[in-house]
């Protein structure tokens, strides 16, 4: 079956840290992954995303690169900033349908 | 440009009770979705339309129905509430070309 795995939070950062979340996933197929990213009280936004093996899907000095080898997306961003403060969703589509990950609070502190 | 609309964005129903969740788009995307956010369980996905007049079953589809009779429009229907229904209910549309989702505010339901 499908489904995707992100490490549980809440991770708690300062400012300027790096970050790193972790998304696996578990797929038939070969399945689009993407980071989406929700602020308290809005709807989901796309964060970024990757329709391959090894691509590397950008956005906001975000970035996570498609790993077939270790069925991996995981997040990364080299400086954080207190405005990154939301909980991050890992997804994958195949066949028309999305999965979603438990999503991930961030919090950083100034 | 209005984008993706959900209404009621709150709504308290009794057990039993009857009610539709509304869903509008003005994008013109072929595919239509309704997810529901748990605590802990991220987005699980209800039921899904890939075109006016084609509707087909997600995750978690028992104890809701939806039809789409235009590409504008993909309402959510509670037919008999359960508090188990309580959650957070996110409409989603995406071009038919395109894996990006567009996801309207959310409609906050408690089910007493």
């Amino acid at each position: 079956g499908n489904s995707v795995t992100q490490m549980e939070g809440p991770v708690t950062l300062s400012e300027e840290a790096f970050l790193t979340i972790n998304c696996t996933y578990t797929a038939t197929g070969y399945p689009s992954l993407f980071w989406y990213v929700q602020y308290p009280g809005e709807g989901l936004q796309l964060l970024l995303k990757a329709t391959k093996a090894d691509d590397k899907g950008s956005n906001k000095g975000f970035e996570a690169t498609y790993r077939k080898e270790t069925t991996s997306f995981h997040l990364e961003k080299g400086s954080v900033q207190v405005s990154d403060s939301a909980v991050y969703f890992c997804a994958l589509v195949n066949f028309n349908k999305f999965y979603f990950g438990s999503g991930t609070k961030l919090n950083v502190k100034p | 440009n209005a984008g993706v609309t959900q209404t009621p964005k709150f709504q308290v129903l009794k057990t039993g009770q009857s009610m539709t969740l509304q869903c509008a788009q003005d994008m013109n995307h072929e595919y239509m979705s309704w997810y529901r956010q748990d605590p802990g369980m991220g987005l699980r996905l209800i039921h899904y339309s890939v075109g006016a007049g084609i509707t087909d079953q997600g995750e978690v589809p028992n104890g809701y129905n939806v039809s789409r009779s235009t590409t504008e429009d993909f309402p959510l229907r509670l037919l008999s509430a359960a508090p188990s229904q309580t959650s957070v209910y996110f409409c989603a549309t995406k071009p038919y070309d395109k894996n990006i989702q567009y996801f309207g505010a959310g409609t906050r339901l408690s089910v007493l």
